[in-house]
């Protein structure tokens, strides 16, 4: 699976649109691009992931460079209980295999 | 939509004693379980791979002796720490696949923190 680099945090301002860079540069034509979140002391959990196109669900979307060497994770509407590590994940999109989580990006959404 | 149920929630243990954490797919079958270790301010850890009716697949450097893992049906995985220290203390967190789903169909538990005294 493809190396990700994230930043280690970021902030936002509550009610601000959240911006996540992730920079994927030896992503290879079958990696997939996935973002899972984990909110202090509980289980990740996913939130959106895109091969190629942009993608929009109604937690975020997935902003995907043409060169797919790097995408952001846009938060349109930041909230407290946004506050979490965010995961960028790369890796091929066949069945069973696994997820390895990197350092994620830790975001503070502040009042 | 799926859930995964993750029990115990957290327990604390004596050294030397096995601890027994299991991870439920309540709604969905999963052919595969994985589950992960976690320590303070550090990143998720894959230990090993377990799928239903056959050994687990561990992470290299993950002693298969001591974290024993039995996928015995299709909706249970168990992860027993044989023989617990303090240094095996960190939060486990379970993840089950479903089966046909498509590959953003991974669940999460909501992890169980070990403190072995």
């Amino acid at each position: 699976d493809a190396k990700t680099t994230q930043p280690t945090s970021m902030d936002c301002a509550e009610g601000r649109a959240a911006n996540l860079p992730c920079n994927h540069s030896t992503i290879s034509g079958n990696e997939y691009v996935y973002w899972y979140r984990q909110i202090h002391s509980q289980g990740p959990q996913y939130i959106i992931h895109g091969l190629k196109n942009n993608e929009t669900n109604e937690m975020a979307s997935l902003i995907i460079t043409e060169d797919r060497k790097s995408s952001t994770l846009i938060l349109p509407h930041a909230t407290l209980r946004d506050t979490a590590v965010y995961y960028c994940i790369v890796r091929v999109g066949t069945s069973g295999s696994r997820l390895t989580f990197g350092e994620g990006t830790q975001l503070t959404v502040n009042p | 939509g799926a859930v995964v149920s993750q029990h115990p929630s957290r327990v604390i243990c004596k050294s030397g004693t096995s601890v027994k954490i299991e991870c439920r797919s309540l709604d969905f079958q999963a052919t595969t379980m994985f589950w992960y270790r976690q320590f303070p301010k550090q990143s998720l850890m894959l230990m090993a791979t377990s799928n239903e009716g056959s050994k687990a697949t561990y992470e290299q450097g993950v002693e298969k002796d001591k974290f024993l893992i039995n996928h015995a049906s299709l909706t249970l995985s168990t992860l027993t720490v044989t023989s617990a220290h303090p240094e095996d203390s960190s939060f486990y967190i379970c993840s089950a696949r479903e089966q046909g789903v498509g590959d953003y169909g991974y669940t999460f538990g909501s992890g169980t923190r070990l403190t072995v005294v």
